[in-house]
């Protein structure tokens, strides 16, 4: 069964303390891997997205790794509006990218 | 761009009413989801437009839900005879033409009293 499984499911960090969120994925053939923000009461923000193993994407103070069994989101040097959930996803092994397969979640928590 | 929208942003009922949902989404893209998120959980996929016609519905959908996009532009969900499970943050994402990033509306908040 295709399956995303994201660590920890919170973190709380101080402001300049970097770490890494981890999203593993149980799926065949992988087609791509999405990282999303998400502000409480609010829809998802697209971040990246990583299509082969050793692709790397940056924004501001994020970077998205990805290998064959899972994707980091490095978040160097955490200012506290960085603090939301941060999601990562999947399309399944069957079918297009007409559905994404969403982990829990990271709750992340920067404080100053 | 003006983003997806969504409407109502939060919706309170009483169990057995029906809801209506509205999603707009961004203009020119022809592919339309929609996921329901409860507290503490991933979104979850509920079914998946291409223009006018509805491709894939998730076993999540139960003949109480009904979903519909009928001039290819904006989509309408609705619950008919709510329960308290239903309880949940609705989620609208479009997609414009090969393209594989899902774009995010705000989500409709309903609570079943």
């Amino acid at each position: 069964e295709d399956q995303v499984t994201q660590s920890p499911e919170a973190l709380r960090l101080q402001e300049g303390e970097s770490s890494s969120l981890n999203c593993s994925y149980t799926v065949s053939g992988l087609r791509g891997l999405f990282w999303y923000r998400q502000d409480p009461g609010k829809g998802p923000e697209f971040l990246f997205t990583l299509y082969s193993a050793g692709e790397e994407k940056e924004k501001e103070r994020l970077k998205a790794t990805l290998t064959k069994k899972e994707s980091f989101l490095h978040i160097t040097a955490p200012k506290p509006e960085d603090s939301a959930t941060y999601l990562c996803a999947v399309p399944p092994f069957s079918g297009g990218y007409n559905k994404l397969i969403f982990g829990a979640g990271t709750r992340l928590a920067v404080h100053p | 761009d003006t983003g997806v929208s969504q409407n109502p942003r939060h919706k309170i009922t009483k169990r057995g009413q029906n809801v209506t949902f509205r999603c707009d989404p961004i203009s020119e893209h022809n592919r339309l989801y929609w996921y329901r998120q409860t507290l503490g959980q991933g979104p979850e996929f509920l079914t998946y437009f291409q223009n006018e016609a509805q491709l894939e519905k998730s076993r999540l959908l139960s003949d109480r839900f009904s979903a519909e996009r009928p001039k290819g532009s904006f989509s309408t969900l609705e619950i008919q005879r709510t329960e308290q499970g239903d309880s949940a943050m609705y989620l609208c994402a479009s997609t414009r033409e090969g393209g594989h990033e899902q774009y995010f509306g705000p989500g409709t908040r309903l609570t079943v009293t």
